[in-house]
């Protein structure tokens, strides 16, 4: 149990198109959805929290307008890359909590997007 | 401020030796939880262990193990007789009570045949 997928697993647009990366939890339900970002042999960083009918929460120094989460249901939630330029290439890792779990909490990651803005 | 820092960038042994990944952390928190993840070249991230912080007990999982010590702030990983499989970036991750988790810089280990 705890999958979470993610779609699609890669993506090339153009600079200056939008892109949709959805991540969905397929066998349990989860409140809250984190959204990582990862350049080429670098860390993971946190971009934002998503909570399930409410505004995410996002990391400093990350533009809202830029990368628009949207959480709608207890099993899906969107990142949209606006606007994207070749500095927004980069491999997007979702993750997501289960919402009965009550600690200690667990992420459960999906396997990535890697984004390529041409 | 929570940090965890893996200070060996990249690691390279050859096959069936054994290998130990540094990880170091920072928290104020009394309460927290320890983790590390393997990133093969595919690029999902493999869940390995988690410990919270009242557990300080050693824990071996075949070839794995781990040695985690609050004196030192330090949760290290130490794989016994390596294997070419074994070949991939290796994380620590550290996380509060709210799920706040934040990685280190990442260990890439390369096992030579």
């Amino acid at each position: 149990g705890a999958v979470v997928s993610q779609h699609p697993s890669r993506v090339i647009c153009k600079s200056g198109t939008s892109v949709k990366i959805e991540c969905r939890s397929l066998d349990f339900q989860a409140t809250t959805m984190f959204w990582y970002r990862q350049f080429p042999k670098k860390s993971l960083m946190l971009m934002a929290t998503s909570n399930e009918g409410s505004k995410a929460t996002y990391e400093q120094g990350v533009e809202k307008d830029k990368f628009l989460i949207n959480h709608a249901s207890l099993t899906l939630s969107t990142l949209t890359v606006t606007s994207a330029h070749p500095e927004d290439s980069s491999f997007y890792i979702c993750s997501a909590r289960r919402t009965r779990d009550r600690g200690p909490y667990e992420q459960y990651f999906g396997p990535g997007t890697r984004l390529t803005v041409t | 401020a929570q940090k965890v820092t893996q200070a060996q960038t990249e690691i390279s042994v050859v096959e069936k030796e054994d290998v130990t990944l540094d990880c170091v952390y920072e928290t104020r928190d009394t309460t927290y939880y320890l983790f590390w993840y393997k990133q093969p070249p595919s690029g999902e991230l493999v869940f390995l262990i988690r410990r919270n912080s009242f557990d300080e007990q050693n824990e071996i999982s075949g070839r794995y193990s781990w040695n985690f010590q609050k004196s030192t702030s330090s949760f290290n990983f130490t794989i016994t007789a390596s294997q070419v499989v074994d070949s991939a970036v290796y994380f620590c991750a550290l996380s509060d009570l709210n799920n706040d988790m934040r990685f280190g810089a990442g260990t890439r280990l390369t096992v030579k045949p």
